[in-house]
């Protein structure tokens, strides 16, 4: 079976770093990409990973490690309009499965 | 830039109606889907679909079926709807499998409430 852990809340500071983690336990997995989604409003793609390793994107980065099972989201210079729910979707064999999201508030 | 459409932002039906809720894309991609969205329960997939008349079951298809007979619609339908399927419900579209990086993308969701 397919089993995706992040936290369900977290809450940081405007400008502050934040770090929003995904655990997984999935066979043929292919990458693993997160989405961004306000409330209200349709997921928006954030990144993709499918090799080890860090993906810079702005203020944005996405991590990746195969071996561990493990994903993180990072993201700098918080501002207020980042407060939204963020989704850790392992591909696993052509189909993206989804986890419960993390809802992120800056204060 | 992708365009999911949904018909409706918000819906109201009544239990044992039959529910159709509707997508076109504008993208001529193949591939589309629809999820379902409750909270703490993230996306759930129902049916897929990767071409016109062909249709692959989600992790949840039971009291769903779906249609597309042509490339850029995808619909759901509910045969006979339920208060359990009172939910938020989304539909996505991206190129074929041979670009797995490609991510897909998501129209705004119909919030249905089955009374």
């Amino acid at each position: 079976g397919q089993n995706i852990d992040q936290p369900t809340e977290m809450t940081a500071t405007e400008g502050a770093i934040v770090q929003i983690n995904c655990t997984y336990q999935t066979s043929g997995f292919n990458g693993l990409f997160w989405y961004q989604q306000h409330a209200g409003e349709a997921p928006t793609f954030l990144s993709y990973n499918v090799l080890d390793g860090l993906e810079e994107k702005g203020r944005f980065s996405s991590f990746l490690s195969r071996s561990k099972g493990y994903s993180y989201l990072l993201l700098k210079e918080l501002q207020m309009k980042d407060s939204a729910s963020y989704l850790c979707a392992p591909l696993v064999n052509n189909d993206m499965r989804f986890g419960a999201g993390t809802r992120l508030t800056v204060k | 830039d992708v365009k999911v459409t949904q018909s409706s932002r918000y819906l109201v039906k009544r239990t044992g109606e039959k529910v159709f809720l509707e997508c076109v894309q504008d993208m001529d991609h193949e591939n589309m889907f629809w999820y379902r969205q409750d909270p703490g329960l993230g996306l759930r997939l129902i049916y897929f679909s990767y071409d016109v008349k062909m249709k692959e079951k989600g992790d949840i298809p039971e009291g769903y079926s779906v249609s597309r007979e042509k490339k850029e619609r995808f619909s759901l339908i509910l045969e006979s709807a339920s208060t359990n399927q009172t939910s938020m419900y989304l539909c996505a579209s991206s190129p074929p499998d041979r670009d797995l990086h490609q991510p897909q993308h998501f129209g705004d969701g119909t919030r249905l409430s089955i009374l």
